[in-house]
């Protein structure tokens, strides 16, 4: 059982480059989510996603962008690379109705130079 | 006012001692509260929940809630070198409202 994936795992971006994080969950869960980590400051929602086809901006949605067209798949986006994008980057899934625990991916360490 | 609100500040404690960490938060919405332990280079995972006001004991950890005051609290206790790690709060409202706000975390650090 694999759980939530994550490819990459280290990415180096110039600024201005784009990228795509991958992000891919075999439970079948209804709810997506993409954070980001910077030290001491916790997890910021980017964006989340409740179903396929079926998206919503979180706290910090500028730079980024998403796209849901299958219950397994959860891309997030960046255009325009930029050094405050510099992070590390978790993708989620839980279940909408059952309790609420958000099973994560191993993360995606991003640095932009 | 912040929805979570943790004092990331870092803790070292002797192996034996007992771990305090807490939380408070402003969303009375919150029904859900639970605990992520986060080793270094990997993702969270769920250490425990409560749902609503009282206490959850799992072993040698201990979580308390308080609604009326807001207050949450995660006790460790025999804490062990191998419960070194970042200890999250997290809260949610719960079935269909699935966001979790977080917590900042707090890194502990059990010296042997």
């Amino acid at each position: 059982n694999a759980g939530v994936t994550q490819t990459p795992k280290f990415r180096i971006l110039k600024i201005g480059q784009s990228m795509t994080l991958q992000c891919t969950q075999d439970m079948n869960h209804n709810y997506m989510y993409w954070y980001r980590q910077d030290p001491g400051m916790g997890l910021k929602l980017i964006y989340y996603s409740v179903g396929a086809g079926i998206t919503d901006k979180g706290e910090v949605p500028n730079g980024y962008n998403v796209s849901r067209s299958t219950t397994e798949d959860f891309p997030l986006r960046l255009e325009l690379a930029a050094p405050s994008q510099t992070s590390v980057y978790f993708c989620a899934s839980s279940y909408a109705t059952q309790l609420p625990e958000a099973f994560f991916g191993q993360g995606t360490r991003l640095t932009v130079v | 006012q912040k929805e979570v609100e943790q004092d990331p500040g870092p803790l070292s404690v002797p192996e034996g001692a007992i771990v305090s960490l807490n939380c408070t938060y402003s969303n009375s919405a919150f029904q859900y509260f639970m605990w992520y332990r986060q080793y270094s280079r990997k993702g969270p995972e769920l250490l425990m929940y409560t749902y609503s006001s009282g206490n959850k004991e799992d072993g040698r950890f201990t979580a308390q809630v308080d609604k009326s005051s807001k207050y949450i609290s995660l006790f460790i206790r025999d804490s062990q070198p191998s419960d070194s790690a970042t200890y999250l709060c997290a809260m949610t409202g719960g079935y269909g409202n699935n966001r979790l706000a977080f917590g900042k975390g707090n890194q502990v650090v059990v010296i042997p």
